[in-house]
């Protein structure tokens, strides 16, 4: 099963609103990361949290970790058309590498 | 100067075919994997490598077989393809086995069986 559940699943916004898509998930972790999905395109990293971090800046991306509630939140500001994409959380428990995706929240920004 | 190379892109093929997916990276990545995306865009690890070694296996029907030949390439082979096999299957790589590092993505291969 999926180890992390986003939500919204879709989002729909205004050019210079902001975005705020929300993550959940089950085990411990070593680091969380998002990356970013254009349509047909492969994934793209956009930041990383540690476990002991509560909050990372990356130029209009703020990432927040509360590892008591097992949840996370990335919050785009001043969204763009170009933001349009798919979202995707992904938690890395320190097991053999291995990353574990969440269900994604699919962001459409309107002119 | 693509960092993570698959190719095909496009897969189109019968039930009951046998295809092969490859993947290079020039990044000098120790790890690398296999992801399948559903319809649905859930991401769902099938097996890793390091160093051309196997550390990641998850629950994949064994008509799908990885080869690592060296630590640049990991490819995929599927044999008797089934209706439930189509997909985009992403390759990806990263620095060192355990790292806190980010995952490099190909562009993926989308598969269709018909």
């Amino acid at each position: 099963s999926q180890q992390g559940e986003e939500d919204p699943q879709a989002l729909s916004i205004q050019e210079g609103e902001n975005a705020t898509m929300n993550c959940s998930y089950k085990t411990s972790i070593n680091n969380l990361q998002w990356y970013r999905q254009n349509s047909g395109r492969g994934l793209v990293h956009l930041i990383l949290i540690r476990s002991n971090e509560r909050e990372k800046h990356s130029g209009r991306l703020r990432v927040t970790l509360d590892t008591s509630k097992k949840s996370s939140s990335l919050l785009i500001t001043a969204s763009r058309a170009a933001d349009t994409a798919s979202y995707f959380c992904a938690t890395d428990s320190g097991t053999a590498s291995k990353l574990t995706f969440g269900t994604g929240t699919r962001l459409q920004v309107t002119l | 100067d693509t960092a993570v190379s698959q190719t095909p892109k496009y897969l189109v093929t019968q039930m009951g075919n046998d295809k092969s997916i490859k993947c290079e990276q020039n990044l000098g990545h120790d790890t690398m994997y296999w992801y399948k995306q559903d319809s649905k865009k859930f991401l769902k690890i099938m097996f890793s490598y390091n160093n051309k070694e196997l550390i990641i296996n998850e629950t994949v029907p064994n008509r799908f077989s990885p080869k690592s030949p060296d630590k640049a390439h990991l490819n995929l082979h599927i044999n008797s393809l089934e209706l439930g096999d189509s997909a985009v299957y992403f390759c990806a790589s990263r620095p060192i086995q355990g790292g806190a590092g980010e995952l490099f993505f190909g562009e993926g291969s989308r598969l269709t069986v018909l």
